[in-house]
């Protein structure tokens, strides 16, 4: 179905805790996304890397650290998180193209912070 | 307002047609998507239609794009209780890699 995975599915953490948020996907792609998806809210863009390279952040608080080792690889790194950081966080890829922008995505990390 | 904008909620019966329409505002929209998200699940990419065409059939699913107004609409034909999530539209835009999404409508189907 999905050639973009994400683990852990489900995550609760306190204010304190460092946890990393992992998606990798098989899809041969070279542009990686986190999203984040809350209730209030729509689909909110985080960051972007392409090759590697992060090419957007959409002003994302730094308590939120993504690292991208590799085309395939993408890890969004947590600490000191705050209840309102609760949310889906979804990640996406995409080929790197001009004509096309077509994005896969992952079934998503719920995330709860007490 | 919203860039993207799409209605909260749409309930049909059980084969009967839905239609999910969507506004945006951006005129150099490139492509325009249709996600489904399933209770606990990502989103499902539907169908997409690039900007220069007016309507897309991919069997049970048309699209149509009217650019002049920035509307997009999703019609399902036959709906069935599978088809209940939430319905996401998206547009791409010349030059920036991301997406800019609807706020999601959520289709509901009555046996």
């Amino acid at each position: 179905e999905t050639g973009v995975t994400q683990t852990p599915r489900h995550l609760v953490m306190g204010m304190t805790n460092k946890k990393s948020l992992k998606c990798e996907q098989h899809l041969g792609h070279n542009a990686m996304y986190w999203y984040k998806q809350s209730a209030k809210k729509p689909l909110e863009l985080m960051f972007v890397y392409n090759f590697k390279e992060q090419t957007e952040n959409n002003s994302v608080p730094s308590r939120f650290s993504p690292e991208c080792p590799n085309s395939s690889h993408l890890f969004l790194h947590l600490h000191t998180l705050q209840p309102e950081d609760s949310a889906l966080y979804l990640c996406a890829s995409s080929r790197d193209s001009g004509t096309e922008e077509t994005q896969y995505f992952g079934p998503g990390t719920r995330l709860l912070v007490l | 307002g919203e860039d993207v904008e799409q209605s909260l909620f749409l309930s049909v019966r059980e084969g009967d047609s839905s239609v999910i329409n969507c506004t945006y505002t951006d005129s150099s929209s490139t492509y325009l998507y249709w996600y489904k998200q399933e209770p606990g699940a990502g989103l499902q990419l539907l169908t997409y239609i690039f900007s220069n065409m007016d309507m897309k059939q991919d069997q049970r699913l048309t699209v149509l794009l009217n650019k002049k107004d920035k509307h997009l609409s999703l019609r399902i034909a036959d709906t069935q209780t599978g088809d209940s999530a939430i319905y996401f539209c998206a547009e791409s835009r010349a030059g920036r890699r991301a997406l800019t999404f609807g706020s999601g409508t959520r289709l509901q189907v009555q046996p």
